[in-house]
Formats: structure tokens, C-alpha cells, sequence
């Protein structure tokens, strides 16, 4: 089964703080996302990558930047952290649009 | 708006009875839907997907889908303990990720 490394597990960043989640996917697929999990908004897609190289805005992009320096990376980055991005964090990685979506196990972030 | 909304909110059945979950669409680009299960503390995992109008069975569960009316349902037959979990329904449109549902939380009692 498609395999899907997030880290860290478990984040506590400050207010004004640079924080980088890292994911790391073992399946050559080409498309990687980000997305957000929040009590009463389901889950949420920040960024997304059709491959190496490339970033896309997904729905809620503002406040964070993405990077994909290879096929098996894609970084979430939040260049000055607030506490409304206080949340819980998954990669996924996928095929064609078509294709099932693989997800980690997720990053929980508190910002204080 | 919620794009995909899935009814009800939460559900409790009891072991070895049938669980119902249902999502409707309000975006017609919307052609590819799928059921994922998440338990607690781990990522959402694909139970199923559903591309063409009509029934698709795998295992105990066995999901619909109405395209004219953009709705999906997911049925849980013989339902288990450990399919205590969070059920989300999920819609693609070809051209990004994956938008998901609110979610339906199912308990199942003994």
C-alpha cells in the first residue's frame, strides 16, 4: 500500500514563528496535496503539486507557501504562524485525478 | 457553501445492523466520488470509490450513486465495532484534489 511520512507528528510553534511541515511520499505518484482539518469545516486543501517543481493554490492557500524540490517531498510552509492555523495537517499523494489519494497520518500544529 | 454535504451528522447502530450515510453534490463538474474512513488519530483512508450510476459492492459496504442528481449514499451491512469511525464523502472535478464532505460520524453499539 502507498506509504505517506509526515513530520513531525506533534508541533508547538509562537505567534510571529516560522513553522515547516515536511511529507515524503514512496510511490512515485505525481500528485501531492495539502490539507487542513478543523471541527466544522471538514477537510480543506491548501496547496497542491503535479510534480517536481510545481505548486498550486488549493482553497484556502493564504497564509502558507508550499515547495516540492523532488518527487517524493512537498513541504507546507507558514512563513509567520497565527493561532487561527492551529489545526491538524495531512499530506496525501495520488495518481491521476481519478486515483485514490494517500494520506499520512497527519501533523498536529498549535500555535500559541 | 459547502460544495458536498453529507447527511446525517452522526449515526449509532447497532452491531451487526445497517448503517446509512448519505452526500449530495451542488457542483455538477463534480464526476468522481469516493468514501473515506478515518479513525481517530489517523489519516483518512479510501474505503471505495464510485465513477458510473448505480450500485458498487465491496465486502460489507455497497455505495450508490445518481449522477442526474449528483447523489452518492454509503450502506454499511453487518456493522462492526471498528467501523466506529468518521465516514467522509469526497468529489473530484479533474482539475485539483479532492473537495470533501463535513463528515458522518457512526458509532456502533453493542
Amino acid at each position: 500500500e502507498a506509504a505517506v511520512t509526515q513530520s513531525p507528528r506533534n508541533k508547538v510553534a509562537v505567534t510571529g514563528g516560522k513553522v515547516t511541515l515536511s511529507c515524503n511520499q514512496t510511490n512515485n505518484h505525481n500528485n501531492m496535496y495539502w490539507y487542513r482539518q478543523d471541527t466544522g469545516h471538514g477537510l480543506r486543501l491548501i496547496h497542491y503539486s503535479y510534480g517536481a517543481g510545481s505548486t498550486e493554490k488549493g482553497d484556502i492557500p493564504d497564509g502558507y507557501k508550499a515547495s516540492r524540490p523532488s518527487q517524493e517531498n512537498f513541504s507546507l510552509i507558514l512563513e509567520l504562524a497565527t493561532p487561527s492555523q492551529t489545526s491538524v495537517y495531512f499530506c496525501a499523494s495520488g495518481g491521476q485525478h481519478q486515483n485514490t489519494l494517500y494520506f499520512g497520518a497527519g501533523t498536529r500544529l498549535s500555535v500559541l | 457553501q459547502q460544495k458536498v454535504q453529507q447527511s446525517p451528522e452522526s449515526l449509532s447502530v447497532p452491531e451487526g445492523g445497517m448503517a446509512s450515510l448519505n452526500c449530495t453534490s451542488s457542483d455538477r463538474n463534480f464526476q468522481y466520488f469516493w468514501w473515506y474512513r478515518q479513525h481517530s488519530g489517523e489519516g483518512p483512508k479510501a474505503l471505495m470509490s464510485i465513477f458510473s450510476d448505480g450500485d458498487k459492492k465491496e465486502g460489507r459496504f455497497t455505495a450508490h450513486l445518481n449522477k442526474a442528481s449528483l447523489h452518492v449514499s454509503l450502506h454499511i451491512r453487518d456493522s462492526q465495532p471498528s467501523d466506529s469511525a468518521l465516514y467522509f464523502c469526497a468529489a473530484s472535478d479533474y482539475a485539483q484534489g479532492l473537495t470533501f464532505g463535513l463528515g458522518t460520524r457512526v458509532s456502533v453499539f453493542p
